[in-house]
């Protein structure tokens, strides 16, 4: 079993939507990031987490620690924001990030 | 700065061969990390660096992969001999710090044939 599990693995949607992509972790993290890899391949850090809640653009990411789980949000979303968003965590003990298998987002016209 | 750099963006070789994949982090970063992606396990942490001295290999296949970096502003990832099931994209990124936010490299997508 993956530590680091995401849901949905697909979504499509249709332009405007709010898309709620959901990440959980088996044990204790010391931070916590969501990626985004683009069609062509790179892949781009959109947000360092620690606690709380972090907002860029219209891009929110929420964790509850206590939880043990982190969610992106998207709001108004844009057929350019479609890409695979990767959630990745620094377990506790460990001394890299440990990956989620990604959440591969459609967001049609 | 220009991102970190790698190189080659492709490569296609034969199995048997010695590949050597090449990267150059952010000037001022203290850690480097090299990652491999494929369909079937997704990103993976092959290895990282700080200030130039290897922390962390567990995540590095066998002995055919070694990594170096010999200087703060170079990297090698090389595999000898190659085999197909090598085939993968190759990441590079750098950070500040071991927590912090990392930029990732644009990947060398390796094909062993």
């Amino acid at each position: 079993k993956n530590e680091v599990e995401q849901s949905p693995q697909n979504l499509t949607a249709q332009e405007g939507e709010f898309i709620t992509i959901n990440c959980s972790y088996s044990v204790g993290i010391s931070a916590l990031h969501w990626l985004q890899q683009h069609p062509g391949g790179g892949i781009v850090s959109l947000f360092m987490l620690s606690s709380g809640k972090k907002k860029h653009g219209r891009l929110i990411a929420t964790i509850n620690i206590q939880e043990k789980h982190s969610s992106l949000h998207i709001t108004a979303s844009h057929p350019r924001d479609s890409a695979v968003y990767i959630c990745a965590a620094l377990l506790g003990g460990a001394d890299g990030l440990t990956f989620g298998k990604g959440t591969h987002l459609i967001i049609q016209p | 700065d220009a991102g970190v750099i790698q190189s080659p963006r492709h490569e296609v070789t034969e199995m048997g061969q010695e590949v050597t994949l090449r990267c150059k982090p952010i000037s001022g970063h203290d850690y480097l990390f090299w990652y491999r992606q494929t369909m079937m396990r997704g990103l993976e942490l092959l290895i990282y660096f700080n200030n130039n001295v290897p922390i962390d290999d567990s995540g590095m296949p066998e002995d055919r992969f070694s990594a170096k970096m010999p200087n703060a502003s170079f990297s090698t990832l090389k595999i000898q001999p190659s085999e197909p099931r090598d085939s993968a994209v190759y990441f590079c990124a750098s950070s500040w710090n071991r927590e912090g936010v990392q930029y990732f490299g644009p990947g060398t997508r390796l094909t062993v044939l």
